[in-house]
């Protein structure tokens, strides 16, 4: 079965500070979809970042990047110069055949980000 | 871009009611939508997923009884809680699948409270 972990209920950073959100996971399939969601207080649900199990170079977008390890099955998050909107719950989450493919989510518990001036 | 209406934002009702939850793709038709569950502070728990023109995919533990999900249209999925009771207080959330390229885009969510 797969499997999320985020181990951080939460995280402290000053603002312009890079934090790291940590995310592992567990799969057997060969062919999967790593994302990171952003959920602020509001409750809607924020596309960040996507990685393909297959793809060779860590997925980048604006200030958030993807440190991909996948012989450790780990996918962090990296956000650059944090800033105060960025004060939310990240989500981890895992698709069986990557981005394209017609399944669910799997997310995992959480990361609360506090951005502090 | 991609967007996904969900409505309504908010819903306060009494124990018993049952309550209708549209989750609507604009601009783009939809064949597949997932309904989702989040308890304050926890994870989203994938409910059921919803096929246009078929019955929904029910999660393991989720009452299909309960939360009836139709799928009429390549644009509307609806998922309806049935008598609800206090401990179906949550928030729903859906999802549906723009194109093969893009990842999913959620609609805005609904909180339900049910007194």
């Amino acid at each position: 079965a797969q499997k999320i972990t985020q181990t951080q209920p939460g995280m402290f950073v000053q603002e312009k500070e890079a934090v790291t959100l940590d995310c592992t996971y567990d799969t057997s399939d060969q062919s999967y979809g790593l994302f990171w969601y952003k959920q602020p207080s509001s409750g809607e649900m924020i596309f960040l970042i996507y990685q393909g199990s297959y793809d060779e170079q860590n997925a980048t977008e604006g200030r958030y990047s993807l440190n991909f390890q996948k012989a450790r099955k780990s996918a962090n998050l990296v956000i650059s110069a944090s800033q105060l909107g960025d004060s939310a719950m990240f989500f981890c989450a895992m698709s069986s055949g990557g981005k394209q493919a017609g399944t669910a989510l799997i997310f995992g518990k959480g990361t609360t980000l506090s951005v502090s001036s | 871009g991609a967007v996904v209406s969900q409505h309504p934002s908010w819903v306060i009702c009494k124990s018993g009611t049952s309550v209708k939850i549209e989750c609507r793709s604009l601009d783009f038709q939809a064949t597949t939508m997932f309904w989702y569950r989040q308890f304050p502070k926890q994870s989203l728990m994938l409910m059921a997923t919803s096929n246009e023109g078929s019955k929904a995919t029910y999660e393991q533990g989720v009452e299909k009884d309960k939360f009836l999900i139709n799928h009429a249209s390549l644009t509307l999925s609806t998922l309806t809680v049935t008598s609800a009771h206090p401990e179906d207080s949550s928030f729903y959330i859906c999802s549906a699948i723009y194109r093969v390229s893009q990842p999913q885009h959620f609609g805005d969510g609904t909180r339900l409270s049910i007194l």
